[in-house]
């Protein structure tokens, strides 16, 4: 199985300021046929179900907002939030989807400061 | 507007069995793989299972193989997972979640609980 594991567990931000929230995998999730990364980003709020912010890695999904960004390629990915707004407060889980299990990360705690 | 609505959830004894349904509404469900995904009271998120749009290709996590079932009725664009020999630890939300061209799609439904206890 693919292990996913992100940094930090939990993080702080001042509202306006970068949040940056790193993602490795235990081996490569990058298909070499298609040079697509098999790695997704979510945004879970509380009672609410999962929101898929990123796919392959790094195309952000319909409606949100241009300051999520996804990087990386391989083994080693980066979520951004250029600019912390208070509705960004969340918990934020990478997948990758290149094998199963589909595996998650165990999550990163965002936060105001 | 695309819709996943699962149903099913409830409280049920260890060793028992429950079937979940995942109807989907407001796009074509017989071209779309889709998966079940669960999350346990205030933890992360895990795969459970996938099936392809033909139902030819089918995966489960280690901790349900043999336990689980998942299937679909194109007809009727309805998903199913068929729990047995329920375990405390099956004790979560349980999503289902759509896939498009390889790649999870932002379509998700809102979950339905299931507590497994004595």
């Amino acid at each position: 199985d693919i292990v996913m594991t992100q940094s930090p567990d939990s993080l702080a931000v001042s509202l306006g300021e970068r949040a940056t929230i790193n993602c490795k995998s235990s081996q490569s999730v990058l298909y070499s046929s298609n040079s697509k990364n098999y790695l997704g980003w979510y945004q879970q709020k509380p009672g609410q179900p999962p929101k898929l912010l990123i796919y392959w890695a790094s195309t952000r999904e319909s409606g949100v907002p241009d300051r999520f960004s996804g990087s990386g390629s391989g083994t080693d990915f980066t979520l951004t939030i250029s600019s912390l707004q208070a509705e960004d407060v969340a918990v934020y889980y990478c997948q990758q989807y290149y094998s199963t299990p589909h595996t998650f990360g165990q999550g990163t705690k965002l936060e105001i400061k | 507007e695309v819709q996943l609505v699962e149903s099913g959830g409830g409280l049920v004894q260890p060793g028992g069995s429950l079937r979940l349904s995942c109807e989907a509404s407001g796009f074509t469900f017989s071209t779309y793989s889709m998966n079940w995904v669960r999350q346990a009271p205030g933890k992360g998120l895990e795969w459970v299972s996938y099936i392809s749009s033909s139902s030819s290709t089918i995966y489960y996590a280690d901790s349900v193989k043999g336990r689980f079932t998942i299937s679909r009725d194109n007809a009727k664009n309805s998903l199913y997972l068929q729990m047995n020999s329920l375990r405390d630890e099956d004790t979560a939300v349980y999503y289902c979640a759509r896939m498009k061209s390889g790649s999870y799609s932002g379509h998700w439904g809102q979950g339905t609980l299931v507590t497994v206890s004595s």
